[in-house]
């Protein structure tokens, strides 16, 4: 089975300061790996995704996330936060078969003036 | 815009009513799928349907009955609803299960609360 796990519900940073949003997921085959992001009273928007290929993958809005097999990790970083990017991020898995999303719990980022 | 349009936005309904949640795509998808997000809990899949046929029921009770008359549209019935079925409701599309290009597009959801 596959899962997804989301290490601190909550990330606060200054603006112009680095963002780290952590994620490990768990998989019995070549995972797919999505980042969405999910603004107050909104649906989730897909910031990017991994399928195959490159493993550094680059999304909207200045995101990144790097593929790492040997750690199960696919963290999301942007160089330089700005308030527009405060918002809830979900990291989410699939076996790339069924297309079904399995999600983790989510992670709110603050971000301060 | 995400091509996902879900109506209503929010929808407040006692325990004894029936209401349909309705999804509706134009994006040329023929996935189609039903999301609960709860407070302080990962999102649930629901329902999933491709070319317009059922292909997962998450254990999902009977209260809440999907259908999906043509692969761009998607309703969600609901009756008999209970408190702890209020939740963020979400839609999303894909381009079919198994086809490859697994990303999906949500809606904005349905905001319900019963009371």
């Amino acid at each position: 089975a596959q899962s997804v796990t989301q290490l601190g519900s909550h990330v606060s940073v200054s603006e112009g300061a680095l963002v780290l949003l952590r994620c490990n997921y768990s998989s019995s085959v070549p995972p797919y790996l999505f980042w969405y992001v999910q603004y107050p009273n909104q649906g989730l928007q897909l910031l990017l995704k991994y399928t195959t290929g490159a493993t550094l993958v680059k999304g909207i809005n200045g995101f990144e996330a790097e593929f790492k097999k040997s750690e199960t990790s696919f963290h999301l970083t942007k160089p330089s936060a700005h308030m527009s990017d405060a918002a809830e991020y979900f990291c989410a898995v699939s076996d790339g078969n069924t297309d079904k999303l399995i999600f983790g719990t989510g992670t709110r980022l603050q971000v301060f003036p | 815009e995400t091509g996902v349009t879900q109506t209503p936005r929010h929808l407040v309904m006692g325990m004894t009513n029936k209401k349909s949640l309705k999804c509706e795509q134009h994006l040329g998808h023929n996935a189609m799928y039903w999301y609960k997000q709860s407070a302080k809990k990962p999102l649930e899949l629901m329902f999933v349907y491709n070319f317009k046929e059922q292909t997962e029921n998450n254990s999902v009770p009977s209260r809440f009955s999907p259908e999906c008359p043509n692969s761009s549209h998607l309703f969600l019935h609901l009756h008999t609803l209970q408190p702890e079925d209020s939740a963020l409701y979400l839609c999303a599309s894909s381009q079919a299960l198994a086809a490859g290009n697994t990303e999906a597009f949500f809606g904005q959801g349905t905001r319900l609360t019963v009371v």
